[in-house]
């Protein structure tokens, strides 16, 4: 079947701090890897993506790499900050029909 | 320019009651979708519309039922509301549903409180 799990939280990181938040998936296929962040009170935000294997989705620092062998996902950041605070998510896309599976969500909570 | 917009934005209700919630996309995009939040933050999708027609219907009470008049239009109806339908509701739109690296944009969520 369809699922992504991700590693739970919370987690709470000193700024400037190196951040790596596991994601591993089950999929039909090779599907299209997301990470989605949801600031408090906010929808969710596309943070970056993959379509294929060894593709890396980059944005505002944050990165993760696209393993196929693995199945995995994870999102890395060097160096984080406060406004990183948020929750993130892992999802794939199913091979039909365009449904996003999500993982459960990340706290990530960033002390100055 | 808010790209897709939902109201209303916070719904408290007494159990029983009907209620709905309106989504609209200004994004052009064909495809649009609601999910469901619950209180640990999982996501699950609820409904998928392409073009008007409903392509995605996962095991949701019949009490739920999604409206499209147009395009840019997913309206969420709920009868008979219930304590375990407290959550926040999530609308989302892609271009085209079979492209599989499209990405989902998600409006800001209804958070549905029923007491």
């Amino acid at each position: 079947g369809n699922s992504v799990t991700q590693m739970e939280g919370p987690v709470t990181l000193s700024e400037e701090a190196f951040l790596t938040i596991n994601c591993t998936y089950t999929a039909t296929g090779y599907p299209s890897l997301f990470w989605y962040v949801q600031y408090p009170g906010e929808g969710l935000q596309l943070l970056l993506k993959a379509t294929k294997a060894d593709d890396k989705g980059s944005n505002k620092g944050f990165e993760a790499t696209y393993r196929k062998e693995t199945t995995s996902f994870h999102l890395e950041k060097g160096s984080v900050q406060v406004s990183d605070s948020a929750v993130y998510f892992c999802a794939h896309r199913g091979s039909t029909l365009g449904r996003l599976y999500f993982g459960r969500g990340t706290q990530l909570t960033v002390w100055p | 320019d808010t790209a897709v917009s939902q109201t209303p934005k916070y719904l408290v209700t007494q159990m029983g009651n009907d209620k709905s919630i309106k989504c609209e996309q200004n994004l052009g995009h064909d495809t649009m979708y609601w999910y469901k939040q619950d209180s640990k933050k999982f996501l699950k999708i609820m409904f998928s519309y392409n073009n008007k027609e409903l392509i995605i219907n996962e095991t949701v009470p019949n009490r739920f039922s999604p409206k499209s008049p147009d395009k840019a239009h997913l309206n969420l109806h709920i009868n008979s509301l219930e304590l375990g339908d407290s959550a926040v509701y999530f609308c989302a739109s892609s271009q085209d549903a079979p492209r599989d690296s499209d990405t989902q944009y998600f409006g800001p969520g209804t958070r549905l409180t029923v007491l």
